[in-house]
């Protein structure tokens, strides 16, 4: 079945540090992935997708390239800030049009 | 702000009672989809509906029904609750159904079980 996995967490780094949270998946069928971000006590915003292979999502500085020979799809960013402190979830949508969930990497920001 | 809203934010009941989420999706979308945010089963797909009709089930359990109304507004109903069903439960809405399009959150309703 299909499946996604994330780096577990918490993610602790220094203001303007690089950013990369690991995820990859298991898919039967050609899904499209996307990253979304909960904000503390907020509901799950879309931060960016990718519908097929070799595509890249950006959005807010943050980016991740739909890699089909690894199955991953990596978030990334270069520089981050306080603000970017959330969870962040990796996910796919199959044939069943559902979203598969990773678990959450928590990202700790410090000034 | 998403566009969807979900009544109401917070509802504390007693175990055995049954309750109902309310979910409006954006103007112009079609379909709405119910998930359960809890910390030991992390993000769960439950059920999704598209223009009326009921589309995919996921790990819905028999004590939960939904439905969604002619104006598209959707209704999620848990009934004979327990500790377990202790969450915050989200409703999603997208313009059509298909792997492409973007699902939509609410702010969510957080029920707590006592």
């Amino acid at each position: 079945g299909n499946s996604v996995t994330q780096m577990e967490g918490p993610v602790t780094l220094s203001e303007e540090a690089f950013l990369t949270i690991n995820c990859t998946y298991t898919a039967t069928g050609y899904p499209s992935l996307f990253w979304y971000v909960q904000y503390p006590g907020e509901g799950l915003q879309l931060l960016l997708k990718a519908t097929k292979a070799d595509d890249k999502g950006s959005n807010k500085g943050f980016e991740a390239t739909y890699r089909k020979e690894t199955t991953s799809f990596h978030l990334e960013k270069g520089s981050v800030q306080v603000s970017d402190s959330a969870v962040y979830f990796c996910a796919l949508s199959d044939r069943d049009y559902q979203l598969i969930w990773g678990a959450g990497t928590k990202l700790i920001i410090k000034p | 702000d998403s566009g969807v809203t979900q009544t109401p934010k917070h509802l504390i009941t007693a175990t055995g009672q049954r309750v109902t989420l309310r979910c409006s999706p954006r103007s112009g979308d079609l379909s709405v989809y119910w998930y359960q945010q809890s910390l030991d089963q992390g993000l769960q797909f439950l059920i999704q509906y598209y223009n009326g009709e009921e589309r995919a089930k996921g790990n819905i359990l028999e004590r939960f029904s939904a439905q969604q109304f002619p104006d598209l507004h959707s209704e999620l109903n848990l009934s004979s609750l327990e500790l377990g069903d202790s969450a915050l439960y989200f409703c999603a809405s997208s313009v059509g159904q298909g792997r492409a399009y973007e699902q939509y959150f609410g702010p969510g309703t957080r029920l707590t079980v006592t």
